[in-house]
């Protein structure tokens, strides 16, 4: 079954626009964690932002945010004013614990967004 | 540190040979992981080390995947007898337990 969705696979934004990209997920653990990461065509998967299960607050990491709907299981990554070098594949992945302390990043299909100028 | 790295970044290889990658993880990060990332997909998980330790190995690692972490530092990932389909980019992580995994710049496996 998947467990992390990202329904867009292609998003065109113009640049400056603040755009989000969609994530739900699907565990049922209490405990895990989500992350989002851009890959841009270098291929170098680069973190961006996390958010945990128990955090209250919605995670801010500069242009980034994380629209935590913990009911709904969804993550949504907001990047505000967009530039030129957000173009990238962008992936929501979810920590889920494996046994008793290991852990494993699921991860979606990924987006790939396009700033147009 | 400068962080994660790998070599090489490309690699072309017949099928048939055998090929082994090499991933330097960030020098106080316990854990280790490898993940194999085709065109399009997302990555995914193949095996994972906690320090010299391999504590999980993916369903996806057939009998020709072998992976090591002889000292708890850096880790090798073996292909034998490579076929076409194992052409992908492989991608290593490195973490602290429990914290954020940081990726290096992935080896990008062609199989002619």
């Amino acid at each position: 079954a998947q467990k992390i969705t990202q329904t867009q696979p292609g998003m065109f934004v113009q640049e400056k626009e603040a755009v989000t990209l969609d994530c739900t997920y699907d565990t049922s653990d209490q405990s895990y964690g989500l992350f989002w990461y851009k890959q841009p065509s270098s291929g170098e998967m680069i973190f961006l932002i996390y958010q945990g299960s128990y955090d209250e607050q919605n995670a801010t990491e500069g242009r980034y945010s994380l629209n935590f709907q913990k009911a709904r299981k969804s993550a949504n990554l907001v990047i505000s004013a967009s530039q030129l070098g957000d173009s990238a594949m962008y992936f929501c992945a979810m920590r889920e614990r494996v046994g008793d302390s290991n852990y494993q990043l699921i991860w979606g299909a990924g987006t790939k967004l396009i700033i147009k100028p | 540190d400068t962080g994660v790295s790998q070599n090489p970044r490309h690699k072309i290889t017949k099928r048939g040979q055998n090929v082994t990658f090499r991933c330097d993880p960030i020098s106080e990060h316990n854990r280790l992981y490898w993940y194999r990332q085709t065109l399009g997909q997302g990555p995914e998980f193949l095996t994972y080390f906690q320090n010299e330790a391999q504590l999980e190995k993916s369903r996806l690692l057939s009998d020709r995947f072998s992976a090591e972490r002889p000292k708890g530092s850096f880790s090798t990932l073996e292909i034998q007898r490579t076929e076409q389909g194992d052409s992908a980019m492989y991608l290593c992580a490195s973490s602290l337990q429990g914290g954020r995994s940081l990726f290096g710049p992935g080896t990008r496996l062609t199989v002619l």
